[in-house]
């Protein structure tokens, strides 16, 4: 099976604009989750999409936003850019059910640079 | 509020012995545990798991403890590798919060020839 694939892998942008980063589940993962990885702060939860809703939201403001696909496909949208938003960007799918626990299985991560 | 503590920034170890990897934790509602291993610029890739109704998992070299009433749980190498050498994590998740994992702060491992 193909793992989680996150595209792009790099991404360069500049103060106030925005970015959208994507993300393929593993095949059959109907859960996506996105983490925001920094020196600072180390790996916080951003939000996790199933079945094409929110289920979960961290502490992250508005600016950041996602979306999940039908497929599960998923998108994270970040608006109005800010140098502090310079991060990978880790997307993790599990199988987890309704109201279970499973194991993540991350990605290689979209690195974004906020100049 | 640092719900998952890693104490030890780093830990060095000399190949072929034991590598212990410590973690805390304070909420009393995360049922399932996980450590993941990690370098630089590449995603997390996942190495055991433990339930909270279980003490003990192993997998190969690896073997995770859980201490429920001191929230405390370990990771425990043997024997370690030069390969080993990566940034272990710990990461706690709520029942039917499943997707949403708190993670520590991470421990670098580095295992010496």
């Amino acid at each position: 099976k193909a793992g989680v694939t996150q595209t792009p892998r790099y991404l360069i942008k500049t103060r106030g604009q925005q970015v959208t980063l994507s993300c393929s589940p593993i095949s059959g993962h109907r859960s996506v989750s996105w983490y925001q990885q920094t020196p600072g702060q180390g790996l916080q939860f951003l939000f996790e999409y199933f079945s094409e809703t929110q289920r979960n939201k961290g502490n992250f403001p508005g600016r950041f936003s996602g979306r999940q696909f039908s497929n599960s496909r998923s998108e994270m949208n970040v608006s109005t850019l800010e140098l502090g938003d310079s991060a990978l960007y880790l997307c993790a799918s599990s199988l987890v059910e309704k109201h279970s626990t499973d194991t993540q299985y991350f990605g290689p991560g979209t690195r974004l640079t906020v100049l | 509020d640092q719900q998952v503590k890693q104490n030890s920034p780093s830990l060095s170890v000399q190949e072929g012995r034991i590598s212990i990897l410590n973690c805390d934790y304070t909420n009393s509602m995360f049922d399932y545990f996980l450590w993941y291993k990690k370098y630089p610029a590449e995603g997390p890739t996942f190495l055991i798991s433990i339930s909270s109704i279980k003490d003990k998992n192993e997998d190969g070299r690896f073997t995770v403890f859980l201490n429920k009433s001191a929230k405390h749980l370990s990771l425990h190498i043997v024997p370690s590798q030069p390969g080993d050498s990566a940034v272990y994590f710990c990461a706690a998740s709520v029942y039917n919060q499943g997707g949403k994992l708190i993670f520590g702060q991470g421990t670098e491992l580095s295992v010496k020839p």
